[in-house]
């Protein structure tokens, strides 16, 4: 089974600083991987997929960078809205799907 | 409007059963993949299970294998988990969710907003 961890658990950052958010995985998982935000009491929305694609309607300041076991999530100039928890997800292996334990991002 | 709609979930017994339904609408349902994630209290996500469009291809976490069943029904544009000899640990808010692709082969771009499943004597 392929284990993701995500670093660090909490994230403290002031509103307009960068967040950088990192994933491992225990193998290679090329680039099917996808991000996650988590606000208190909503579903999940996804992010990013295939490590670095923008889904439909993300800002700009989101962007994700890696491949194979390392991977990065940034927010460029942290908004308000942008407080929550963010989980990564490996979708290499079939039948497994595998998350991370989420970072919370939250206000300095 | 591309909606997912969870229903079903409740108090049950440790040992009995429960089904869960994902009604599907604004989307072309029997193109996509689709699958189960749960979030325990306070905790993170947990993939359960995943259907190819076709059922052709079906995948659980070991936590739920033997225990559930997913399937779908294309005509209903529905998907279903079939949940038995559930445990305390099963306690969760289940979300159903849909893939990006036919196959179970990519991210979820789409999720429901929940149903909550406690198991509790």
């Amino acid at each position: 089974e392929i284990v993701m961890t995500q670093s660090p658990a909490t994230l403290s950052v002031s509103p307009g600083e960068r967040a950088t958010l990192s994933c491992r995985a225990s193998q290679s998982v090329s680039s099917n991987l996808a991000w996650y935000q988590q606000k208190p009491g909503q579903a999940p929305r996804l992010l990013i997929y295939g490590a670095s694609t923008r889904a439909t309607g993300i800002p700009a300041r989101f962007s994700g960078s890696g491949s194979g076991t390392e991977f990065t999530l940034t927010i460029s100039s942290l908004q308000s809205e942008d407080f929550a928890v963010y989980y990564c997800q490996q979708y290499n292996n079939w039948p497994t799907r595998t998350f991370g334990q989420g970072t919370k991002v939250e206000i300095k | 409007e591309v909606q997912l709609v969870e229903s079903g979930g409740g108090l049950v017994q440790p040992g009995r059963s429960l089904r869960l339904s994902c009604a599907a609408s604004g989307f072309t349902f029997d193109d996509y993949a689709m699958h189960w994630v749960r979030q325990a209290p306070g905790k993170g996500l947990e993939w359960v299970s995943g259907i190819s469009w076709n059922s052709g291809s079906i995948g659980y976490a070991d936590s739920v294998k033997g225990r559930f069943t997913i399937s779908r029904d294309n005509a209903k544009n529905s998907l279903y988990l079939q949940m038995n000899s559930l445990r305390a640990e099963d306690t969760a808010l289940y979300y159903c969710a849909k893939d990006m692709g036919w196959e179970p082969s990519d991210a979820f771009d789409i999720w429901g907003q929940g149903t909550m499943v406690t198991v509790s004597s």
